[in-house]
């Protein structure tokens, strides 16, 4: 099975800041690699998919990269709806898997 | 307007059964798998399996096979999740999500969630 580690679990970062999250996996996945943004309460949003690509109708602030066994999400200006938890997820092999989660606080 | 909406919550006994649904609409049901991931409290995504709506064949992540049974009903356009002994560590949120059947494979609409309470 392929293991997804985010780096890091938590963060913490004032309105304006560029955030990086990054996202390894075990083995090579190519760039199956897609973002999801989780609030309390709520289910998962699709940001990014493969690796880079932005889902419609999210803002242009959040972009992805990397290929292979290393990713990032970043959020260039981060904005107050932005508190989240993060997770990476590979979409190359089954079974599929998610990283851990960054839980992202704004200060 | 794409939806899956999922049944409501549920609070069962250990050794209860339980079925769990997810409804799709505002889209071609068959053109898209639908996926299970569970969420315990407090705790991160955990992907469970899929089941192709188009003949009902699923596949299960190895942690959860053997536990729970995954089906379709493409003429209701419904997908649904079942446990035939509930367990307390089954307490959890259950999501549906689809995912397209041509690569890249991700997750583009999810339900609401289903949160399933096993106690005695």
């Amino acid at each position: 099975d392929i293991q997804m580690t985010q780096s890091p679990s938590s963060l913490s970062a004032s309105v304006g800041d560029r955030v990086s999250i990054t996202c390894r996996a075990s083995q090579s996945i190519s760039t199956y690699l897609n973002w999801y943004q989780q609030k309390p309460g709520k289910a998962p949003k699709l940001l990014i998919y493969a690796a880079s690509s932005l889902q419609s109708g999210v803002p242009s602030r959040f972009s992805g990269s990397g290929s292979g066994t290393d990713f990032t999400l970043t959020i260039s200006s981060l904005q107050p709806e932005d508190s989240a938890t993060y997770y990476c997820q590979q979409s190359y092999r089954m079974p599929r898997s998610f990283g851990q989660g960054t839980k992202l606080e704004i200060k | 307007e794409v939806q899956l909406v999922q049944s409501g919550a549920e609070v069962k006994k250990p050794g209860e059964s339980l079925r769990i649904s997810c409804k799709g609409s505002g889209y071609s049901f068959t053109s898209y798998w639908i996926n299970w991931v569970r969420q315990m409290p407090g705790k991160g995504l955990e992907w469970m399996g899929r089941i192709n709506p188009n003949d009902s064949y699923p596949n299960y992540s190895p942690s959860f096979q053997g536990h729970v049974t995954m089906s379709a009903d493409r003429s209701i356009s419904t997908a649904s999740l079942q446990w035939s002994s509930l367990k307390p560590s089954d307490t959890a949120i259950y999501y549906c999500a689809r995912v397209i059947t041509t690569r890249p494979y991700h997750f583009d609409y999810w339900g609401q969630g289903t949160l399933v309470t096993v106690s005695s």
